[in-house]
């Protein structure tokens, strides 16, 4: 049973317009993070929540936001997408403590801007 | 910040054949760790490594933490069809920090 789950795997949007997506964990995990990857690059981190602390990549653009409503969930917003922004986009989960470098991948949710 | 170089960027190889990649770094990591992706899909940790000079297998898997800390190999034993994919190694300095990935090792093998 997946335990990191992404939806939708695929979703196109316009350029400019706001785009929402989602994660969800059934491994009640204290730290969940968004990557970025783009095609045969490696995965690259935007921000993560340990618990309802968010921390932000210095390198994060603002166009980049994400909200932790609860243990469970968390979402990627992406304001105004532009090209540049189409990529792989990965949730990852880790249990903290001492194997916070444990990270559960989702299936990553796909975006391209048109 | 913190940087990793991964070699080779791609490898092709026979079935059959044993494959071996590495990861190097300007920066000291805690922890290494060796993921696999299909494409498509998220990477899946294949094994990790916590101390330095540790050496872990995972059944035709091997991989180590150098001794400096700073670079991290993985062998692949007898190369099977289900073995291609992209194979990223990733450091974590420690804390909560996210992993620092490498750019990823592209593995095709010819039957």
């Amino acid at each position: 049973d997946a335990m990191v789950i992404q939806n939708p795997r695929y979703q196109v949007t316009q350029f400019g317009k706001p785009v929402t997506l989602s994660c969800s964990q059934t491994l009640n995990h204290n730290v969940m993070y968004w990557y970025q990857q783009k095609s045969s690059q490696a995965p690259k981190l935007l921000f993560h929540y340990y618990d309802k602390d968010f921390n932000n990549e210095a390198d994060t653009p603002d166009n980049f936001q994400s909200r932790r409503p609860n243990t469970s969930f968390c979402f990627l917003d992406i304001r105004s997408p532009g090209l540049g922004d189409a990529a792989m986009y990965l949730c990852a989960t880790s249990s903290g403590g001492r194997s916070f470098e444990k990270l559960f991948f989702g299936s990553g949710t796909q975006l391209s801007v048109l | 910040g913190q940087q990793l170089n991964q070699s080779p960027q791609s490898m092709f190889i026979q079935e059959g054949e044993d494959v071996s990649m590495n990861c190097t770094s300007s920066s000291i990591f805690n922890t290494w760790l060796w993921y696999k992706q299909d494409p498509g899909e998220g990477p899946v940790l294949l094994i990790a490594l916590y101390k330095a000079g540790e050496l872990t297998s995972n059944g035709r898997l091997t991989a180590q933490f150098g001794i400096t800390r700073k670079d991290s190999f993985l062998n692949i034993s007898a190369s099977i069809p289900s073995d291609v994919g992209i194979y990223f190694c990733a450091g974590q300095g420690g804390g909560a920090d996210g992993l620092t990935f490498g750019k990823g090792t592209h593995l095709i093998i010819q039957p």
